[in-house]
């Protein structure tokens, strides 16, 4: 059965504490991402990975953190610099496309960070 | 910076009507416009995408319309039914080879019976 799995599906964080979502995917994509939903304002990219032990920072990066040591993981941690984390994380991949085409991204279900 | 705008914000429309979402972006760079579903609590589905050679794609009762001069693509739901209140994002994608998607804020639909 192949997908993207989130977990945990609810997090709790505490003050000046760092938290890491989980995103694990078998579906032999090379490309994956980590998105933040907020109520009306859509989807902002926070980093992406496009192979292993390589990534770039998003629109949103800062207070975040990843890494990509293996082609199915992709964890993201929220340090305690992100003063506003409470959002809806979404964890996607995708296969490189060819030159002039493009792949689709397929998401995970979601982790909902909660700030105590 | 917006690049992609979308509206309306929500859209109540009655079952067996026809829904219509709309974006417009500014970025030529953009070569691949998907249309993702998302329902309470999920993530996001690909509906639909159009690339900029065709002006409409029509899958079941779902057709996107692509007006390249204008910079406009809008999202059509024929026979709109309960089952498709959802979350409606469209995207844009440049072909820089990493596959970044921006995304609209999102068109919250609900079909009434």
């Amino acid at each position: 059965d192949g997908g993207i799995t989130q977990s945990p599906k609810y997090l709790f964080r505490k003050e000046g504490q760092n938290v890491t979502l989980s995103c694990e995917q078998n579906l032999n994509h090379d490309a994956m991402y980590w998105y933040r939903q907020d109520p009306g304002q859509g989807l902002r990219l926070i980093y992406y990975s496009q192979i292993v032990n390589d990534f770039q920072k998003g629109d949103i990066a800062e207070g975040y953190s990843v890494s990509r040591e293996k082609k199915e993981s992709f964890p993201l941690t929220v340090t305690s610099a992100q003063k506003n984390p409470t959002a809806f994380y979404l964890c996607a991949s995708s296969r490189p496309g060819l030159a002039g085409g493009g792949e689709t991204q397929y998401f995970g279900p979601g982790t909902r960070l909660l700030v105590l | 910076q917006q690049q992609v705008k979308q509206s309306p914000q929500s859209l109540i429309v009655q079952k067996g009507g026809i829904s219509i979402i709309n974006c417009a972006y500014e970025n030529t760079a953009f070569d691949y416009f998907p249309w993702y579903q998302q329902f309470p609590g999920k993530g996001p589905a690909l509906l639909i995408a159009i690339r900029p050679d065709v002006s409409e794609k029509k899958e079941g009762r779902f057709t996107i319309s692509f007006n390249k001069s204008a910079k406009q693509f809008s999202l059509h739901i024929m026979d709109s039914q309960p089952g498709d209140s959802a979350t409606y994002f469209c995207a844009a994608r440049a072909n820089f080879g990493n596959e970044k998607l921006t995304f609209g804020t999102g068109t919250r639909l609900t079909i009434i019976p």
